[in-house]
């Protein structure tokens, strides 16, 4: 299954399906990105991050992709789990804005 | 040890109350922030310190003032409290000013208006 992010869409798909969490970001100048998951009533927490040096990075059974021309991130989950079930959040950093800016979110439901 | 602890984790109050919330980290970080996500998971900076040094300040009602005793605590106090204040209130903490790293946050702390 594939989801657009910015609007808190819900994406539901079967265990052990792949999953793609999808971000379009807004500033061409930001040169670090992260996805976070936030599950129900806990803090978000890091999952993995990509420095715009580089189109691809892979961790545990997650990848991220980036697309610097069309200003685009996405997030494979390979073989989801129950315990992959959380909102999914992607965050860009402008460097010289000395922050995180955070997008709306994508809600993964994974049905067992 | 929880490396980003924040209490209280519920804070229900009457609308015109003054409560605070506290943060701190045990990282050894050097900048701190505070953020505010509403009821549809939107995360927004209010706030950073760097070092017991305020950095950003966003556009945010001046009942709001953060407090930073030292690098390792980042308090938020709140002034006469509003309906529309509340959410959840996350504190989290980088490696240093420039958010190159991430950040670790805490569990946050849902604010109740009554």
């Amino acid at each position: 299954g594939e989801s657009v992010g910015l609007h808190l869409p819900t994406l539901s798909v079967q265990e052990g399906d792949n999953s793609i969490i999808n971000c379009a970001y807004s500033n061409s100048a930001s040169d670090y990105f992260i996805w976070y998951k936030q599950e129900s009533g806990k803090g978000p927490q890091f999952i993995i991050d990509i420095r715009s040096n580089m189109d691809k990075r892979q961790g545990q059974r997650v990848t991220v992709l980036l697309n610097k021309t069309v200003k685009h991130l996405s997030l494979q989950i390979a073989a989801t789990q129950p315990g992959d079930s959380a909102v999914y959040f992607c965050a860009e950093n402008a460097g010289s804005n000395y922050k995180l800016t955070f997008g709306k979110g994508t809600l993964l439901t994974v049905n067992p | 040890d929880t490396a980003v602890s924040q209490t209280p984790k519920y804070l229900v109050t009457q609308m015109g109350n003054d409560k605070s919330i506290k943060c701190e980290q045990n990282l050894g970080h050097d900048t701190m922030y505070w953020y505010k996500q509403d009821s549809k998971k939107f995360l927004k900076i209010m706030f950073s310190y760097n070092n017991k040094e305020l950095i950003i300040n966003e556009t945010v009602p001046n009942r709001f003032s953060p407090k930073s005793p030292d690098k390792a605590h980042l308090n938020l106090h709140i002034n006469s409290l509003e309906l529309g204040d509340s959410a959840v209130y996350f504190c989290a903490s980088s490696q240093d000013v420039s958010a190159n790293y991430g950040y670790t946050f805490g569990s946050g702390t849902r604010l109740t208006v009554v």
